[in-house]
């Protein structure tokens, strides 16, 4: 198993730009979820899926969209960047009480 | 309010020395608790977890964690630091019944040699 995969692992964005980030899992996991870190503030929690066709709001959900059409796939979608959205983003995927967690996407918006 | 505090964000032992990284829960019922740990420029690892059970859960790397209710806590430890120890930890729960996970703003731990 791979296991949670993020592309792409480094980006750079303009201020107004869109894209996506990308996160899959290869363990039929229902839950997955996607944070955002920054200095001194922990992991906080963007959006969240408890199985595909169903997405709901975390946190800090503000700026960001998400859609779940396979069990596998939990794009995050950046609609407008704002200097703001700089960050390491990570995915992860849940069985039972557990959190795996990907390799992260740090992201820097000019 | 449902919380997971860290105290200390920056912690330094000795090679060889005992760690202590401190982290205490509010939760109106019993919690689920972990231990991340994660290296410069990775994703975090799951270190130990405590569910139900048995209060102290030993974990990889030689860390464990006691889970004591009464002092609503989860304090992580280790006998003997090694260099490779060194790393950001992060304190997560699940909380107050609900499926998210919540995390404490983490410490840094730096080994000295």
């Amino acid at each position: 198993n791979a296991g949670v995969t993020q592309t792409p692992e480094f980006q750079v964005l303009k201020t107004g730009q869109s894209m996506t980030l990308q996160c899959a899992q290869d363990m039929n996991h229902e839950y997955m979820s996607w944070y955002r870190q920054d200095p001194g503030m922990g992991l906080r929690l963007i959006h969240y899926s408890v199985g595909a066709g169903i997405t709901d709001q975390g946190e800090v959900p503000n700026g960001y969209n998400v859609s779940r059409s396979t069990t596998e796939d939990f794009p995050l979608r950046l609609l407008s960047a704002a200097p703001s959205q700089t960050s390491v983003y990570f995915c992860a995927s849940r069985y039972s009480e557990t959190q795996y967690f990907g390799p992260g996407t740090r992201l820097l918006v000019l | 309010a449902q919380s997971v505090t860290q105290l200390g964000s920056h912690v330094s032992v000795s090679e060889g020395a005992l760690v202590l990284l401190r982290c205490n829960y509010s939760s109106s019922v019993p919690p689920y608790l972990f231990w991340y740990v994660q290296y410069p420029n990775q994703g975090l690892q799951l270190l130990l977890k405590y569910t139900t059970g048995a209060t102290l859960v030993k974990g990889i790397n030689g860390f464990e964690a006691e889970f004591k209710k009464s002092e609503t806590s989860f304090h992580l430890t280790k006998p003997s630091a090694h260099m490779s120890d060194a790393a950001e930890y992060f304190c997560a729960g699940v909380l107050g019944g609900n499926e998210k996970l919540t995390f404490g703003t983490g410490t840094r731990l730096t080994i000295i040699p």
